[in-house]
């Protein structure tokens, strides 16, 4: 059983463009969640989602941001006109319930040139 | 609202000697308990959880935590350090009766073994 994919592993994006983070959950998680963490910082919540729902958004900025996790295919993590602040990793992990451990894939970086 | 707190940013242990990482949380319902590991410019590996059940509970790698409901505190142990535990840790938590599924993380702590 493979673990949580995300990819890229590394994307760097002008200011103004568009990044879109791609996460794959372990087979038979149907819970994910994304986080952004910042060099030295912590794991800040954004979103989780079960499939083709949205459950908790609390954590997401409220323009350029969007998550979407469809019946078919992987999570997906969108960021609008990127600016220099959005560079961070982004962590997705996944579950297969609400009652167990959540497991978390490697990560994507992205850098805002 | 749920919280996790960290209180040492870093912690420094000799080889062979016992660790411990301190952790309080704070929710409204019953909490759900977690730690997880961070090694250089990779994700969290789960390292271990309390749910229910005994208090004293065992992980990966040696490691145990112990969970105080009237101090909410969650502290990780391990015996004997191993110069390879050197790394950031992460205790979490989840509100298990709030319907709040979300982890919040604590800021982390390093852990440096020395050799």
């Amino acid at each position: 059983n493979a673990g949580v994919m995300q990819n890229p592993r590394h994307l760097v994006r002008r200011r103004g463009q568009e990044a879109r983070l791609r996460c794959s959950p372990m087979k038979g998680h149907s819970h994910v969640y994304w986080y952004r963490q910042l060099p030295e910082e912590g794991l800040k919540f954004m979103v989780y989602l079960q499939k083709e729902n949205i459950i908790d958004e609390s954590g997401m900025p409220k323009e350029r941001f969007s998550a979407e996790f469809p019946k078919e295919g992987p999570s997906i993590l969108r960021i609008q006109q990127v600016v220099r602040g959005d560079s961070a990793a982004y962590f997705c992990a996944s579950s297969p319930n609400t009652n167990t451990e959540a497991f978390f894939g490697q990560g994507t970086r992205l850098t805002v040139v | 609202a749920q919280s996790v707190a960290q209180p040492e940013d870093q912690v420094n242990v000799a080889e062979g000697n016992p660790l411990t990482v301190k952790c309080t949380y704070s929710v409204s319902g019953n909490p759900y308990l977690f730690w997880y590991v961070q090694y250089p410019n990779r994700g969290l590996q789960f390292l271990l959880k309390y749910i229910t059940g005994d208090n004293l509970v065992k992980g990966s790698y040696g490691f145990e935590a112990e969970f105080n409901k009237s101090q909410t505190s969650f502290h990780l142990k391990k015996p004997s350090a191993l110069v390879s535990d050197s790394a950031l840790y992460f205790c979490a938590v989840r509100d298990g009766a709030s319907g709040t599924y979300k982890y919040i993380f604590g800021t982390g702590t390093r852990l440096k073994v020395l050799a």
